[in-house]
């Protein structure tokens, strides 16, 4: 059964280009949260899809976007690419209807140059 | 922003001791996750409690959860050098159908071989 799983693994932009990150999530679940993580921080939430619609969004501004797929993965896209967006995003998947435990990914490291 | 926090913000112990990390958080919650993160990879989910436990074992950790005082504790025993990581408490409130995760910023353990 495989777990989360994103790519890539790392990535390294200029300024002002944009990214798209992808996300499968594990395997029966049918939510797919984003979350970015600055260096020495906790993660912290961007948004959140289920059946192919943002369903929450965090503190980010309209840069960042996101699409769920009828298959479940996601995918994060980032425009016009800051130096501050330099991160680790992590995926994070869930069942929606059930108090269970949100499974994470490896995550992409995301350096902005 | 970030609703958890842990504490301490850092711990060293020797291998075979007990390590207790502590988090509080400021409002009600449906249930409280812990994470592991190893070097700036993805979180590894550790244990997850819910609002109506108080608490709960899964090998050698033992978290415990007082939504009086808005705090939970992890509890690793006998702890191994390979315990060396970030851990973080992680509340899940929901709104609806609709939850997300609020981390804190994490306590990074050092146990010493």
């Amino acid at each position: 059964d495989a777990g989360v799983t994103q790519s890539p693994t790392h990535l390294i932009k200029t300024r002002g280009q944009q990214v798209t990150l992808r996300c499968s999530p594990k395997s029966g679940h049918d939510t797919v949260s984003w979350y970015q993580q600055a260096l020495g921080q906790g993660p912290q939430f961007i948004f959140q899809y289920y059946e192919e619609e943002e369903r929450q969004r965090g503190n980010f501004p309209d840069r960042f976007s996101g699409h769920q797929f009828p298959n479940y993965s996601s995918e994060l896209n980032v425009n016009a690419l800051l130096l501050g967006d330099s991160a680790l995003y992590l995926c994070a998947s869930s069942l929606r209807d059930r108090y269970t435990e949100a499974f994470f990914g490896q995550g992409t490291r995301l350096t902005v140059v | 922003s970030q609703q958890g926090e842990e504490d301490p913000q850092a711990l060293s112990i020797q291998e075979g001791e007990n390590a207790t990390m502590n988090c509080s958080y400021k409002t009600s919650i449906n249930n409280l996750q812990w994470y592991r993160q190893n070097s700036g990879r993805g979180l590894v989910h550790l244990i997850l409690i819910r609002s109506n436990e108080r608490e709960k074992h899964s090998g050698r950790l033992r978290v415990t959860l007082d939504t009086s005082k808005k705090s939970s504790s992890l509890l690793i025993t006998a702890s191994r050098a390979a315990d060396t990581a970030s851990y973080f408490c992680a509340t899940d409130k929901r709104s609806g159908a609709n939850s997300k995760l609020t981390f804190g910023k994490g306590i990074t353990l050092s146990v010493r071989p």
